[in-house]
């Protein structure tokens, strides 16, 4: 079955620490996203990427990091720099051509808990 | 410019009620209007979207609302069932750049519980 698999699905980090989340996707996207859940504040978008070897900030990207070495991975890795990592990530994929609606396939998630 | 606002933020009503979400939104480039269901636990997925070049669209129990004018759009969900019981995303999308792929900003979510 085609669809986009995260891991871990739950992660506890000490703070100090960097951690990586795992995003693969078998739909042959060319578009993947990085996005934070929290409670009462939506999908706020972290980094996106259209192409491979290509990334850019979205709206709330201090703190992360990301690589697109490969067409079907988009790892993330929230950086000791991030202030406040406690939360639900997804991440999502679309077809990223021009003039396609932009629907986005999400993951079922990781939840980053900071001890 | 570019945020979407939604209200309520919590919904509760009795098995077959008619549930109502609204999304507001002030970008004009904005032309797809979607919504997201998304179960605790899981990521969200497309429930049902809109262009604004119609007023309406339904798809089984859910119709979107879309008034162009007023740059609000609303989620109304016919004869509710339990099973309905989750948080609701409105979106709206634009093409950032020439060229690029939608890019799609969401609504703070309704989390919607229906009663049996």
């Amino acid at each position: 079955d085609g669809g986009i698999t995260q891991s871990p699905k739950y992660l506890f980090r000490k703070e100090g620490q960097n951690v990586t989340l795992s995003c693969e996707q078998n739909l042959n996207h060319d578009a993947m996203y990085w996005y934070r859940q929290d409670p009462g504040q939506g999908l706020r978008l972290i980094y996106y990427s259209q192409i491979v070897n290509d990334f850019q900030k979205g709206d709330i990207a201090e703190g992360y990091s990301v690589s697109r070495e490969k067409k079907e991975s988009f790892p993330l890795t929230v950086t000791s720099a991030q202030k406040n990592p406690t939360a639900f990530y997804l991440c999502a994929s679309s077809i990223g051509n021009r003039g396609h609606t932009g629907e986005l396939f999400f993951g079922e998630g990781s939840r980053l808990t900071v001890l | 410019q570019q945020q979407v606002k939604q209200s309520p933020q919590s919904l509760i009503v009795q098995k077959g009620g008619i549930p109502i979400i609204n999304c507001a939104y002030e970008n004009t480039a904005f032309d797809y209007f979607p919504w997201y269901q998304q179960f605790p636990g899981k990521g969200p997925a497309l429930l049902i979207a809109i262009r604004p070049d119609v007023s309406e669209k339904k798809e089984g129990r859910f119709t979107i609302s879309f008034n162009k004018s007023a740059k609000q759009f609303s989620l109304h969900i016919m004869d509710s069932q339990p099973g309905d019981s989750a948080t609701y995303f409105c979106a709206a999308g634009r093409e950032i750049s020439s060229g690029s792929a939608r890019q799609l900003t969401f609504g703070s979510g309704t989390q919607l519980t229906v009663l049996p």
